[in-house]
C-alpha cells in the first residue's frame, strides 16, 4: 500500500523554525517527484514546493521562497521541509504529496494525511 | 489571489450532469488536473492531463478544455460526489504550480 506519513508539525512562535518530515512507503521513492502542499483551515490549497526525483530541480511558491528549503533522502525514502522565519500566515495543514512523474509535473497523485503547523505567539 | 478561477459553489440534482469550470490564461498552454476533497480528508486526484482517470476513479468523471477554461464533468452525479473540487496547473510563467480556489459541489 502506498503511504505517506508526515511529522514535525506543531505550535511555534513567529520568527522561529520548524522541520517537517515525510516517510514514504509502498512505492519506489526515487522514481517520483515530491511536493509539499498546504491548506489553511477552512480554505483552499496552496502548492508550497516541489523537488524532482534526484533533487536536480526544485521549485518554491513566491510566498515561501528564501525561507523554506525542500530536500529528500532517497536512501531513507524521506522528504523534508526546513521552514525558517515562520509567519502567522504560514499556519496551515501541510501535506506531503507524491507526483505521478519523475519531474516536478504537478500531478498530485498520492497525499498524506498532513501535519498541522501553527505559528503564534 | 489565484491565477486559476473557480465558481465557489455549484449544485446538481441527484443523477444529473454537472460541469465544474476552472479559468485562467495559463490553461491555454498547460493542462489542468482535478482533485476531490471531502470534509476531514486529504484531496484525491480524479482527473489528470487532458482527460485521464487514475485507477479506481469512476468513469462518470471526465475532463475537457477549451481556450482558457478547463472543465470537470460528472455525468450522473451521486450523493458521494458531494465534496470540494480543486483544479491545478502551472501559472503563466510556467515556473510555479497553482490551484484554483475550489468549488463546493452540493448534490440535491
Amino acid at each position: 500500500e502506498v503511504q505517506l506519513v508526515e511529522s514535525g508539525g506543531g505550535l511555534v512562535q513567529p520568527g522561529r523554525s520548524l522541520r517537517l518530515s515525510c516517510a514514504a512507503s509502498g512505492f519506489t521513492f526515487d522514481n517520483y517527484a515530491m511536493h509539499w502542499v498546504r491548506q489553511t483551515p477552512g480554505k483552499g490549497l496552496e502548492w508550497v514546493s516541489g523537488i524532482n526525483w534526484n533533487s536536480g530541480t526544485i521549485g518554491y511558491a513566491d510566498s515561501v521562497k528564501g525561507r523554506f528549503t525542500i530536500s529528500r533522502d532517497n536512501a531513507k525514502n524521506s522528504l523534508y521541509m526546513q521552514m525558517n522565519s515562520l509567519r502567522a500566515e504560514d499556519t496551515a495543514l501541510y501535506y506531503c504529496v507524491k507526483d505521478r512523474m519523475l519531474a516536478v509535473a504537478g500531478f498530485f497523485e498520492i497525499w498524506g494525511q498532513g501535519t498541522m503547523v501553527t505559528v503564534s505567539s | 489571489s489565484s491565477e486559476l478561477t473557480q465558481d465557489p459553489a455549484v449544485s446538481v440534482a441527484l443523477g444529473q450532469t454537472v460541469r465544474i469550470t476552472c479559468q485562467g490564461d495559463s490553461l491555454r498552454n498547460y493542462d489542468a488536473n482535478w482533485y476531490q476533497q471531502k470534509p476531514g480528508q486529504a484531496p484525491v486526484l480524479v482527473i489528470f492531463g487532458k482527460n485521464n482517470r487514475p485507477s479506481g476513479i469512476p468513469d462518470r468523471f471526465s475532463g475537457s478544455s477549451s481556450g482558457d477554461t478547463a472543465s470537470l464533468t460528472i455525468t450522473g452525479a451521486q450523493a458521494e460526489d458531494e465534496a470540494d473540487y480543486y483544479c491545478n496547473s502551472r501559472d503563466t510563467s510556467g515556473k510555479h504550480l497553482v490551484f484554483g480556489g475550489g468549488t463546493k459541489l452540493t448534490v440535491l
